[in-house]
């Protein structure tokens, strides 16, 4: 148990809705992670929000937004879902050192698009 | 941050010990070697990482060459639950307010009975 924990773990949902994915960090850390796993792209960085800001962007579409709390949980928003957008989401958290940083990822949350 | 390259699949008899390269010959002085591992569909875990030095811990040690340019992720005593797609990951300090992790494609490990 990574100590991070995400929410729903599964989820099911038709083209052109829109879903809300949710994580809570371990204890203490400041950063969020988001990443993306698909069948065909491997694991992708979408985002990174740092004690409340945004702190770096990767490959995260427009469609997709994400937000992370005064208590530091983070919320991840996909909309206009599409076929293509299913994939296993999966959440870190890590304390940062000035050298160094371990992130430690919850179990993830499955989408599926139909 | 480096580019790393690592064999695409492995096997290991169970009990043994398994020794998984990585090459990272672009590594600059102040990146880490960091390795992970992701069981079937599970969320990554963290194993290990290091700078110069070798390093142990509970899970793994890690061995890094003189020059840094390749790295040996040794699973000691390998077990059927060791079956896993391991990641080796360069990066470099981003002055304690975090970063990425660049994900290859990783080596995937099958301990076999």
């Amino acid at each position: 148990d990574s100590g991070v924990t995400q929410t729903p773990k599964h989820l099911i949902t038709a083209t052109g809705q829109r879903v809300t994915l949710r994580c809570s960090p371990r204890s203490g850390d400041l950063s969020v992670y988001w990443y993306q796993q698909s069948l065909d792209q491997g694991l992708q960085f979408l985002i990174q929000y740092y004690n409340g800001e945004e702190r770096a962007k990767g490959n995260i579409l427009e469609r997709f937004s994400a937000q992370q709390f005064p208590d530091l949980h983070s919320e991840l928003n996909l909309s206009s879902l599409e076929l293509g957008d299913s994939a296993l989401y999966f959440c870190a958290s890590s304390v940062e050192r000035a050298s160094y940083n371990e992130q430690f990822f919850g179990p993830g949350t499955r989408l599926t698009v139909l | 941050d480096a580019k790393t390259t690592q064999p695409p699949s492995m096997d290991c008899a169970e009990g043994r010990a398994a020794n998984l390269p990585c090459n990272h010959s672009t590594i600059s002085g102040n990146e880490y070697v960091y390795w992970y591992r992701q069981i079937h569909s599970q969320g990554p875990q963290y194993i290990i990482h290091g700078l110069k030095n070798n390093e142990t811990n509970e899970m793994a040690s890690l061995i890094i060459t003189e020059d840094r340019k390749s790295s040996t992720l040794i699973l000691p005593h390998a077990t059927l639950r060791d079956t896993a797609v391991y990641y080796c990951i360069v990066r470099a300090p981003h002055g304690g307010q975090g970063g990425k992790l660049i994900f290859g494609q990783g080596t995937e490990l099958s301990v076999k009975p």
